[in-house]
């Protein structure tokens, strides 16, 4: 089966740019997640969908950041414009419920320069 | 105080050697618990979950304790393969998960 799919896996931007973040969960998933990680710490929830709605999304920064789900399968996360404090590995996981154990996608590590 | 502490290490221990990890949790409601592993530059990986009672799954044991509100990780017997940054995981409500910063394990020759 194959497993929670990212891309691109590596991104170099200017600051100011905007970039996007694509994710593609495990099929059957109806519970998606994004988390942002930085070096040395462990990941931080951004935002939870449950099929196509956003029902967490209270730490995502709103004045930069938006995600959207639309068909309750695969999602994108971006940022505009990018500044270099975002410079993070950007995580997506996805359970089959809310319930239940996520699992990671690769990650998607971004350098602002 | 952070939500979900632990001791970042590195802990260097020699194949063979038993190694333990614990962790500390602020919020006394918390529901549910686990450990993830995560190797270097790679994804969090589900390692196991904790129970109240204890939990062991070949040479890893998890330990809760509500009173005090840690948990804990047992590894025996460590493999070069150990080497990797545990991430204690608290799960405090409305399905959302809480990681420490990780505890980095060198397991050396």
């Amino acid at each position: 089966e194959a497993g929670v799919v990212q891309s691109p896996r590596y991104k170099i931007i200017e600051k100011k740019q905007p970039v996007a973040f694509w994710c593609n969960p495990i099929s059957g998933h109806n519970t998606l997640y994004w988390y942002l990680q930085n070096l040395g710490q462990g990941p931080e929830l951004l935002i939870r969908y449950e099929n196509e709605e956003a029902v967490d999304d209270s730490q995502l920064p709103k004045d930069r950041f938006s995600a959207e789900r639309l068909k309750g399968v695969d999602s994108t996360l971006k940022i505009q414009p990018a500044e270099l404090g975002d410079s993070a590995v950007y995580l997506c996981a996805s359970s089959p419920n809310v319930e239940d154990t996520q699992y990671f996608g690769p990650g998607t590590r971004l350098t602002v320069l | 105080r952070k939500e979900v502490e632990q001791d970042p290490g590195p802990f260097n221990v020699p194949e063979g050697a038993t190694v333990a990890f614990n962790c500390t949790y602020s919020n006394s409601a918390s529901q549910s618990f686990f450990w993830y592993r995560q190797d270097c530059r790679k994804e969090p990986k589900l390692l196991m979950s904790v129970y109240s009672s204890g939990n062991e799954d070949g040479r890893f044991t998890a330990q809760l304790n509500r009173a005090s509100q840690y948990i804990s990780l047992l590894i025996r017997d460590s493999k070069l393969s150990d080497s990797a940054t545990y991430l204690c995981v608290v799960n405090s409500g409305y399905s959302t998960l809480t990681f420490g910063k990780g505890t980095m394990l060198l397991v050396s020759p």
